[in-house]
C-alpha cells in the first residue's frame, strides 16, 4: 500500500503572509496523481489543487501553488497572501490509475488576524 | 450538477435503532465511496462501489451495510451501532476513467450514537 506523510500536524500563519505545508509519499508507480484537499469546519472536503506526476511543471491555482519534486517524492503546498477563509485541515492525497485515493494525516492551518 | 448530496446532515440514533444515510450524485460517475472520519483524522475508506461491484474494507463491522440501488445513489444502512461509531460519514464519487480529476465529496453526515 502507498503511504502519504504530512509531518506538520499544525501550522499557523499571519494573515497576508505565505505558508508552506509539507507532504511526502512513497510509491513504486511512475504514473500517479497528487492532490491537496481542504476541509474547513463546514466539513466538506474541497479539492484545492492537483498535480499529474508526468508533468514537470508545478501546478498553480490563484494563491495556491505546489512544489512537486518527483525524485524526492515530495509535494508541498504554498499558500500566498493567506486569508482568514484559508483556515482549515489540509490533506495531501495520492492515487494511481489502479488504486483508490490515499490520504495523509492532515495539517491544521490557523490564520492569525 | 457538480455536487454530491448527502442526507441527513445530522443524525442522532440509539444503539438499537436502524437508520440509513443517503448519498446522491448526477455527474455520471461510476464509482462511489463511503468514508468514516473521526475528529482531526483523515477519512478512512469503508466501501467502494465501482461499476456496480462492491469492495469492502474488511475492518468495517457488519453493522454497516452499503446498498447501491443505481449508479447515482448510494445508501449506508446502520443497525445496532456502538458509541464508537459516532463520526462524520463522507460520501464521494469519481470517474474512474479520469483518475487525474480526483474525488468529489459530499458535506457529510454527522452521526452521534447514544
Amino acid at each position: 500500500a502507498q503511504t502519504v506523510t504530512q509531518s506538520q500536524p499544525e501550522m499557523s500563519v499571519q494573515e497576508a503572509e505565505t505558508v508552506t505545508l509539507s507532504c511526502t509519499y512513497d510509491t513504486s508507480e511512475s504514473d500517479y496523481y497528487l492532490f491537496w484537499y481542504k476541509q474547513p469546519p463546514s466539513r466538506q472536503m474541497i479539492l484545492v489543487i492537483r498535480q499529474e506526476a508526468y508533468k514537470q511543471q508545478n501546478a498553480t491555482e490563484n494563491r495556491f501553488s505546489v512544489n512537486f519534486q518527483k525524485a524526492a517524492k515530495s509535494f508541498s503546498l504554498k499558500i500566498s497572501d493567506s486569508q482568514l477563509g484559508d483556515a482549515a485541515m489540509y490533506f495531501c492525497a495520492y492515487r494511481s490509475s489502479y488504486e483508490k485515493l490515499t490520504f495523509g494525516t492532515g495539517t491544521r492551518l490557523t490564520i492569525i488576524p | 450538477d457538480t455536487e454530491v448530496t448527502q442526507t441527513p446532515k445530522h443524525l442522532v440514533m440509539g444503539m438499537t435503532n436502524k437508520k440509513s444515510l443517503k448519498c446522491e450524485q448526477h455527474m455520471g460517475h461510476r464509482a462511489m465511496y463511503w468514508y468514516k472520519q473521526k475528529a482531526k483524522k483523515p477519512p478512512e475508506l469503508m466501501f467502494v462501489y465501482s461499476y456496480e461491484k462492491l469492495s469492502i474494507n474488511e475492518s468495517v463491522p457488519s453493522r454497516f451495510s452499503p446498498e447501491c440501488p443505481n449508479s447515482s445513489l448510494l445508501n449506508l444502512h446502520l443497525h445496532a451501532l456502538q458509541p464508537e461509531d459516532s463520526a462524520l460519514y463522507l460520501c464521494a464519487s469519481s470517474q474512474e476513467s479520469r483518475p487525474w480529476v480526483g474525488y468529489t465529496f459530499g458535506s457529510g453526515t454527522r452521526l452521534t450514537v447514544v
